[in-house]
């Protein structure tokens, strides 16, 4: 089923470790984001992209890394683990400006 | 910095009555995109309905529909002939055609629906 592919649905990682998100998507968007969900709260965006080789920050980007090298591509790297990043990530994709997102199911994570 | 603010945290419906989600926002700008998504207790968020700043005429999409006002910057969402699938959390969202690529999003208001 065409859709947004993210990897794994449940991390736990130890405090200072580092990881990577995957997200993929099959529907060629241009526009791919980041954005995580704390408890009580709406979606924060962390980092997004408008296309292959560009990517810029959200508003919450201190310890996370994107790259986009291909159209269909899009991890997220958590660089040294803090309990602060607990929290539920997604991933979503886009066709355009105009158009809603797509999601993925999500990345629960937990920093222990 | 556009905000969007979804000032109802709980809502609740009897099914098959009516119930409106209330949404507002800030912004300068005057192209911009807004939308409904839900999110039920599975975890994955679906779009609702979307709606262009420029058109007058009200998004509807089957039960769901929403009142635009753009000048009062509103954006609420009405279900009509509520389900219990409809239970959920819904976020309102907001973005810009000029960055296309961040969209902002309300806290979000959990709908329960009665039986």
């Amino acid at each position: 089923n065409a859709g947004v592919t993210q990897t794994p649905k449940f991390q736990v990682l130890k405090t200072g470790q580092s990881m990577t998100l995957q997200c993929a998507q099959d529907m060629n968007h241009e526009y791919m984001s980041w954005y995580r969900q704390d408890p009580g709260m709406g979606l924060r965006l962390i980092h997004y992209s408008v296309g292959a080789g560009i990517t810029d920050q959200g508003e919450v980007p201190n310890g996370y890394n994107v790259s986009r090298s291909t159209t269909e591509d899009f991890p997220l790297r958590l660089l040294s683990a803090a309990p602060s990043q607990t929290s539920v990530y997604f991933c979503a994709s886009q066709r355009g400006a105009n158009y809603g997102y797509t999601f993925g199911s999500g990345t629960r994570l937990t920093v222990v | 910095a556009q905000t969007v603010t979804q000032s109802q945290p709980e809502m609740s419906v009897q099914e098959a009555e009516t119930v409106t989600l209330s949404c507002t926002y800030d912004t300068s700008e005057s192209d911009y995109y807004l939308f409904w998504y839900k999110q039920p207790p599975s975890r994955q968020m679906i779009l609702v309905i979307r709606q262009e700043a420029y058109k007058q005429q009200n998004a509807t999409e089957n039960r769901f529909s929403v009142n635009f006002q753009k000048a009062a910057k509103s954006f609420s969402l009405k279900i009509s002939d509520s389900q219990l699938g409809d239970a959920a959390m819904y976020f309102c969202a907001y973005r810009t055609n000029t960055n296309a690529g961040k969209s902002t999003f309300g806290d979000g208001t959990t709908l329960t629906v009665k039986p």
